[in-house]
């Protein structure tokens, strides 16, 4: 079955420590992102990769780290989350082109205490 | 910068027809999608627009207008399973996958 996955789906977490949320897809998609949404701001992209080992910011990277090592992989690193980033995190996927649509992962939601 | 519009809520009866518009203000257009968003779930594709028009799919249609920064959704026979988010998003970069996304209308069917 074509999917994205996210892990772990739910986190809670304390100030500082380090996290990691994975994000993988089995459709051989170049492009990868990573979106937070939140009550009133609607989605927002943290991160982006055209392709392997090419990863940009989006708009809202701070506090965020990403790598893409294997087509398949896109996590996303939070080295010393705060409050702020409790948050319900989207990874999506997709051919590159800007008429290609998103298929997005089933959602992380993160709360840092 | 970037900017879309869409109401915060609607509200509308089963069976009946609604419109979810949305207006854009961005530097760049390269189309137009909208999505469906159910409570505590990803996303799901619903349309893509690029030219101006209107493109049916089933009960969904979705209208572009380009000159004026204006799309809407047109969903008919409404159903309850139609409560959803609706999220207006928009491709403005120069050559990538880069979508800027609404902060979405909250739709209610009621009996």
């Amino acid at each position: 079955e074509a999917q994205v996955t996210q892990n772990p789906r739910y986190l809670i977490t304390v100030t500082g420590k380090k996290l990691t949320v994975t994000c993988s897809q089995n459709m051989n998609h170049e492009y990868m992102s990573w979106y937070r949404q939140d009550p009133g701001l609607g989605l927002r992209q943290i991160y982006y990769s055209m392709n392997v080992e090419v990863t940009d910011k989006g708009d809202v990277p701070e506090g965020y780290k990403v790598s893409r090592k294997e087509k398949r992989n896109f996590p996303l690193i939070l080295e010393s989350p705060s409050p702020n980033q409790t948050s319900l995190y989207f990874c999506a996927s997709g051919l590159a082109g800007i008429r290609q649509t998103q298929y997005f992962g089933p959602g992380t939601r993160l709360l840092v205490l | 910068g970037q900017n879309i519009d869409q109401p915060t809520e609607m509200t509308a009866t089963e069976g009946a027809i609604v419109q979810i518009n949305c207006t854009y203000q961005t530097s760049g257009f390269n189309g137009l999608f909208w999505y469906q968003q159910h409570a505590g779930e990803a996303p799901t594709f619903l349309s893509y627009n690029v030219l101006d028009g209107l493109e049916e799919k089933g009960r969904f249609s979705s209208f572009l207008s380009r000159s004026k920064g204006y799309s809407y959704l047109l969903l008919k026979e409404l159903q309850m399973k139609d409560s959803a988010s609706y999220l207006c998003a928009v491709n403005s970069a120069g050559g990538g996958n880069k979508l800027t996304f609404g902060t979405g209308t909250q739709l209610k069917v009621e009996l």
